[in-house]
């Protein structure tokens, strides 16, 4: 199963928005709605942001949104700030059963 | 608070294996199937596979098949991740972490990740 594509980087100046992308096929992300998003500080473990596509945990700020179309989910986070300056995950149910991470986007605030 | 307690770290030769244990604190460890993903130095995510701490089934991703074992310890709420014949490129800090049941095949808790390194 090979890794989801996420784009390398994206970067914002505090206040913008940004969306950050996860492409799979329709064994992955095209054929579920468990598509999840997880934020990753430096040296820290990742927290989940985002579960079935849009849905938010308790405690996560509706800066972050999710959404889905076909194959590709994105993440938007609105009003960048500083502290959202992190890498961050896809991940997605597959036809095989099993879990598949995304290849990661680090996200710069300018 | 609800959290998973990992083990310290661990320095391997080549050719040895780990055993990493994931102490439930707070939940029902029963109740929520357990993952574990891992990470390379400066890399992505990897899932390595998921038990079921209730029955002790487990499902793991292809690569690891024959080569990871999972396990559990109900009577104190634990579970195992061991890997045999490691490599230098095994090196990663190991997570486990908990299956959101509001929204399954997410991960709500983890635990702080166990590093794992392997150098002769």
């Amino acid at each position: 199963q090979s890794a989801l594509t996420q784009s390398a980087s994206v970067s914002g100046s505090p206040g913008q928005s940004i969306t950050i992308s996860c492409t799979g096929t329709r064994s992955d992300v095209g054929g579920y709605r468990y598509v999840s998003w997880y934020q990753q500080h430096p040296g820290k473990a990742p927290k989940l942001l985002i579960y079935d596509v849009s849905s938010r945990p308790s405690g996560v700020s509706n800066r972050f949104s999710g959404s889905k179309s076909g194959n590709t989910a994105s993440l938007t986070i609105s009003g960048l700030q500083a502290e959202d300056e992190a890498d961050y995950y896809c991940s997605s149910y597959t036809i095989s059963s099993t879990e598949v991470f995304g290849t990661g986007t680090q996200v710069t605030v300018l | 608070q609800v959290q998973l307690v990992q083990s310290g770290a661990e320095v391997k030769k080549p050719g040895a294996s780990v055993k990493v244990s994931c102490k439930a604190s707070e939940y029902t460890f029963t109740g929520y199937y357990l993952h574990w993903v891992r990470q390379a130095p400066g890399q992505g995510l990897e899932w390595m596979g998921w038990i079921n701490p209730n029955s002790g089934g487990t499902n793991y991703a292809q690569k690891f098949q024959g080569w990871v074992t999972m396990t559990r310890d109900t009577s104190i709420s634990t579970a195992y991740m061991e890997l045999n014949r490691l490599k230098s490129d095994d090196t990663a800090v190991y997570y486990c972490a908990r299956e959101n049941r509001q929204g399954p095949h997410s991960f709500d808790i983890w635990g702080l990740g166990t590093m794992v390194t392997v150098s002769s």
